[in-house]
This record gives C-alpha cells, sequence and structure tokens, in this order.
C-alpha cells in the first residue's frame, strides 16, 4: 500500500532531550516536506527536500534539522526540545513531476508532540 | 508573499443539507493549484478536491464542488447532501512551483460539524 509512515504517532518528552521523528514514503516520491499544525495558525512548513541531500528551510525552522540520505526517508531531529514545540507535526511527499504527478501532497498520519 | 485566508473558523450544517465553505488567496502568480483538504478527528489530512488555476471549469468530486473565481482570488467548497461523516477540520491550500521546487500555503482552517 503506498503511504507515508510517521514514528512514533505520540510522544511526551522534557525540555533538551533531544528526539528524532522519523518519515518514510514507499512511492519513490522526490519531494518530502515537514510542517506542524497549531491552533488558529493551520499547517506551517518546517523544512523540506527536493531530492536526496537537498534540504531547505521552510517558514519556522528555528529548533529544528532534517536530514535527507535516502530518497524514502526524511526524518524530523529536535536537538534541544522546548515547550513551544509542542505540537502536531506532518509529514508529506509530492510525486516526481511529469510522472502522473498532480502535484498534490500525501501526508502522513501525524505526530502528537508534547515538551514538557 | 502569498497568503489564504478562511474566514469562517467554525460553521455548522443540517445533515442532508448544502454548506459552503470560503477560502480566498492572494497571490501575483498566474499558474497555481488550489486544494482543499479534510482532517476527521483521527487527524489525518485528506484530499478532498483540487483545481488548477488554468482551467475554468469547476472541479467536482461527488458531493464536493468548488466555485473558483480567478480574478476575485476566490476558492470556496461546496458541500452538498451532508454527512455526518463530513464533519471535520476542513483546510483550503494555495501552491504554485518555484525554480523546482514546491510552495504550499494553507489557511487557517474551517471547523465544520454536521448536525442529525
Amino acid at each position: 500500500e503506498a503511504q507515508v509512515t510517521q514514528n512514533p504517532r505520540y510522544l511526551i518528552t522534557v525540555t533538551g532531550k533531544k528526539l528524532t521523528v522519523t518519515c518514510s514514503q514507499n512511492m519513490n516520491h522526490e519531494y518530502m516536506s515537514w510542517y506542524r499544525q497549531d491552533p488558529g495558525l493551520g499547517l506551517r512548513q518546517i523544512y523540506y527536500s527536493m531530492n536526496v541531500e537537498v534540504t531547505d528551510k521552510g517558514d519556522v525552522p528555528e529548533g529544528y534539522k532534517v536530514s535527507r540520505k535516502e530518497k524514502r526517508n526524511f526524518p524530523l531531529i529536535l536537538e534541544s526540545p522546548s515547550p513551544n514545540q509542542t505540537s502536531l507535526y506532518f509529514c508529506a511527499s509530492i510525486p516526481q513531476r511529469g510522472k502522473t504527478s498532480t502535484d498534490t501532497q500525501y501526508f502522513g498520519p501525524g505526530t502528537r508532540l508534547t515538551v514538557l | 508573499a502569498q497568503t489564504v485566508t478562511q474566514s469562517q473558523p467554525e460553521m455548522s450544517v443540517q445533515e442532508a443539507e448544502t454548506v459552503t465553505l470560503s477560502c480566498t488567496y492572494d497571490t501575483s502568480e498566474n499558474n497555481y493549484y488550489l486544494f482543499w483538504y479534510k482532517q476527521p478527528p483521527s487527524r489525518q489530512m485528506i484530499l478532498v478536491i483540487r483545481q488548477e488555476a488554468y482551467k475554468q471549469q469547476n472541479a467536482t468530486e461527488n458531493r464536493f464542488s468548488v466555485n473558483f473565481q480567478k480574478a476575485a482570488k476566490s476558492f470556496s467548497l461546496k458541500i452538498s447532501d451532508s454527512q455526518l461523516g463530513d464533519t471535520a477540520m476542513y483546510f483550503c491550500a494555495f501552491m504554485e512551483r518555484s525554480r523546482g521546487t514546491y510552495k504550499y500555503i494553507f489557511g487557517t482552517g474551517t471547523r465544520l460539524k454536521v448536525l442529525a
């Protein structure tokens, strides 16, 4: 089944304890992206990646890191989480251009993160 | 900068009735894409409908249709014969391709409740 997976789905942690949220897609998509969703603010882009080893900042990158060593994986790293990073996080991917691409994003199931 | 505005934070509709969710956007681009995503209580982001800006014909998907007014920069979603399963948060999104990458902007969402 074609899908985007995220792990963990729920995480409660404490300030300053490094964590990684994994994201994997099995659709051979080139473009991947991370968003955070907060009440009243919609979804805001954190980082995106156009391909392996190519990443760039979105609108709210502060406090986050990403890597893209393989096409299918795009982990989100919080080196020193703070309470203002408590949020719902989504990973998403888009098919390659020109290959039945509809430029539509496919979303993972979301990760609910709480930083105490 | 592109912006997406959803001016109705919450709406309700009786089962089997019709409801329209509004969305306006601002851009100086001529080629772009517009989307409506549904987020039920499960938090999964589900694509409802998609509209290419270069197409004059309004997109439809079963009970869901849009009223796309390019000059007015308006992209409303009409849900006909509302069902209890339509209860969800709905996000309007704008997307453009720029320099080989994608730029997605989401609205703040409209919470729709379908009443029995």
